[in-house]
């Protein structure tokens, strides 16, 4: 299956600061990629999905301006967390799909394990 | 939003016994898939299952579908202490690969 490299798997920042988070699809290129969050023992909420050379499509609730999110190569998407805040803490993870079809499973980075203080 | 609930919560067994999980969801769907999550991980995809499909079986895993009842269950067989972990359904939204998931079960596997 395809390989999603994360990073960094976990960073401590500051409030006010901004942190970026890398998603690679190591052995795939991939024109879409999804970006999840996941509070402690719940599930992932689906925050975003990144469209290589164009804008991303944000889900309802989720600010594009707070969360922003470039997909400027074909393995290669990040998502940038602005003047992150301690409610901004949350485990973040991206996914590609193999194929451009619903009918194929996604595959997962390891996840991105942010805390604001 | 979730598209689906899982049921139970959290389910705690001895190795060797079987793990079934149970998964309602409440849209007409093209299919059904199951993914795992160790601790603190990101997810690992186990088995897809489309909607004209009733039962698949991987190794020691089975998963049912019922399109009546909008459900499907997924059974592990001899469980692991290794097997511990949160497993999760998901469905895609119509037309496009967005995966939606459920509320997870968290299972626990005692040696």
């Amino acid at each position: 299956g395809a390989v999603v490299s994360q990073h960094p798997s976990w960073v401590i920042c500051k409030s006010g600061t901004s942190v970026k988070i890398e998603c690679r699809s190591l052995d795939f290129q991939a024109t879409t990629m999804f970006w999840y969050r996941q509070f402690p023992k719940q599930s992932l909420m689906l925050m975003a999905t990144s469209n290589e050379g164009s804008k991303a499509t944000y889900e309802q609730g989720v600010e594009k301006d707070k969360f922003l999110i470039n997909h400027a190569s074909l393995t290669l998407s990040t998502l940038t967390v602005t003047s992150a805040h301690p409610e901004d803490s949350s485990f973040y993870i991206c996914s590609v799909g193999r194929m451009s079809s619903y009918n194929s499973p996604l595959h997962f980075g390891n996840g991105t394990r942010l805390t604001v203080t | 939003s979730q598209q689906g609930e899982e049921d139970p919560q959290a389910l705690s067994i001895q190795e060797g016994e079987n793990a079934t999980m149970n998964c309602s969801y409440k849209t007409s769907i093209n299919n059904l898939q199951w993914y795992r999550q160790n601790s603190g991980r990101g997810l690992v995809h186990l088995i897809l299952i489309r909607s004209n499909e009733r039962e698949k079986h991987s190794g020691r895993l089975r998963v049912t579908l019922d399109t009546s009842k909008k459900s499907s269950s997924l059974l592990i067989t001899a469980s692991r202490a290794a097997d511990t972990a949160s497993y999760f359904c998901a469905t895609p939204t119509r037309d496009t690969d967005k995966l939606i998931f459920g509320t997870g079960t968290r299972l626990q596997v005692f040696p």
